[in-house]
């Protein structure tokens, strides 16, 4: 099972559509989460980070669930600007090495 | 402007052949990574830096060498060593080891022919 899974996609959506996406984590010590947006073929780029209580920017919304261990995104009013691969980044302690663990991304396609 | 380059963008190499990537930034972090990332996956870590002198390898160091003789840089030498050098190469650093956001240079492609 992989450390950090996530639906490939691509997620389809009109423009002005809500959209989410979801990730799942296999390490139940898993202490920070983080979703990154990527630009084809550009570097990531921070979105958000994900807290315990959930968490709002403009039309984002992330989400955290322990107990599942899932974490997701959720996009309002999509503007075509939002066509991305979105990344769901965990970090989890490992002897001391605290890496970050990337998923493959979700790719969101946001048509006119 | 801070913030990290990398060179060159693109970069082709012959098969057998060492190549070294650039890295710097000036953002003053103490921390720096590389990653590789191929078609539909994700970024895997290649090596890290927590300090000027110090490196560790990552998930996937085999093939690979760095070395950190100043905090702005940290180069990556891709060795005649690694078998499937073709992907698209990304440094990153932060404040400090993890934890913290990652700021990405923007890439270099290597095509190994």
């Amino acid at each position: 099972r992989k450390e950090v899974e996530q639906d490939p996609g691509p997620f389809n959506v009109p423009e002005g559509a809500t959209v989410a996406f979801n990730c799942t984590y296999s390490n139940s010590a898993s202490q920070s989460f983080f979703w990154y947006r990527q630009d084809c073929r550009k570097e990531p780029k921070l979105l958000m980070s994900v807290y315990s209580s959930g968490n709002e920017d403009g039309r984002f919304t992330a989400q955290l669930n322990r107990a599942s261990q899932y974490i997701s995104l959720l996009i309002r009013d999509s503007k075509l600007s939002d066509s991305a691969t979105y990344l769901c980044v965990v970090l989890t302690p490992d002897t001391g090495r605290r890496a970050l663990t990337f998923g493959s991304g979700t790719r969101l396609q946001v048509q006119p | 402007d801070g913030g990290i380059t990398q060179s060159p963008k693109y970069l082709f190499r012959k098969e057998g052949q060492n190549v070294t990537l650039s890295c710097e930034q000036n953002l003053n972090h103490d921390a720096m990574y590389w990653y590789r990332q191929d078609p539909g996956q994700g970024l895997r870590l290649i090596y890290y830096s927590q300090i000027v002198n110090d490196f560790q390898k990552g998930d996937i160091a085999e093939g690979y060498s760095v070395s950190r003789e100043k905090k702005e840089s940290f180069p990556l030498t891709v060795t005649s060593a690694q078998k499937n050098p073709t992907a698209f190469y990304l440094c990153a650093s932060s404040i400090r080891l993890a934890g913290n956001e990652q700021f990405f240079g923007p890439g270099t492609r290597l095509t190994v022919l």
